[in-house]
């Protein structure tokens, strides 16, 4: 398998423009995680999928971030309007979902988002 | 909530031993560690579980203790190929759908 897939891998926009991110899971894993990388706060979870059903998006900054997965194999995060302090990477990973050794999450090589 | 680790930061030389910590104020299901090396996506190293059954690394070793929620990693003998920034991951118990959530990280660098 050619691992979690994620695009674009750098993407430089304006504010306030729409920005979708988007993401390949590796065949056969029930479970899907964005999350955002920063200095200041670490790899932070976004939103959290299962079976492509949202689970907790308590994550989800505002009401600008949205994440969508209408299949098994696919998975969006849209930020509409984006703002300078969007900036971050964001990174995707998915695991086999729940059971007791099946939640080790494998990560896409992330996106580098740069709002100017 | 995430879990809270430390140091933020530690300076080896080749061959010595470091020691990071990772505390929760949850009740944990698991613990997982995974080390990023600059520009790379986070790799896994290992898996506990509560009970004590676990999966990972040849060569690092972690302890989990339950009744505090805290885990440690063990790296002895460090190599230059340790340094990274390692985060610990951790599931809630109750969480039936194995929701893992970081911490903020360990900026680890071995000097030769």
């Amino acid at each position: 398998d050619a691992g979690v897939i994620q695009s674009p891998r750098h993407e430089v926009t304006e504010m306030g423009q729409e920005v979708t991110l988007r993401c390949k899971p590796i065949s056969g894993h029930n479970s899907l995680f964005w999350y955002r990388q920063t200095m200041m706060r670490g790899l932070e979870l976004l939103i959290y999928f299962n079976n492509n059903v949202p689970i907790d998006d308590s994550g989800m900054p505002e009401d600008r971030f949205s994440a969508k997965m209408p299949n098994a194999s696919f998975s969006t995060l849209k930020i509409q309007p984006s703002e300078p302090r969007d900036s971050a990477v964001y990174f995707c990973a998915s695991s086999l979902g729940p059971g007791p050794l099946n939640t080790e999450a494998f990560f896409g090589q992330g996106t580098r988002l740069t709002v100017v | 909530q995430q879990p809270v680790q430390s140091p933020q930061a530690v300076i080896l030389r080749e061959g010595e031993d470091a020691v990071i910590n990772c505390s929760s104020s949850k009740a944990l299901y698991s613990v997982h560690w995974y080390r990023q090396k600059h520009g790379e996506a986070p790799v896994f190293l290992m898996i506990l579980l509560k009970g004590g059954e676990q999966k990972g690394h040849e060569k690092i070793s972690a302890s989990f203790n339950e009744k505090k929620q805290q885990s440690s990693l063990y790296l002895t003998a460090s190599q230059l190929s340790y340094s990274g920034t390692y985060f610990c991951g951790t599931v809630e118990s109750g969480t039936s759908y194995g929701k893992l959530t970081f911490g903020q990280g360990t900026i680890l660098t071995v000097h030769p």
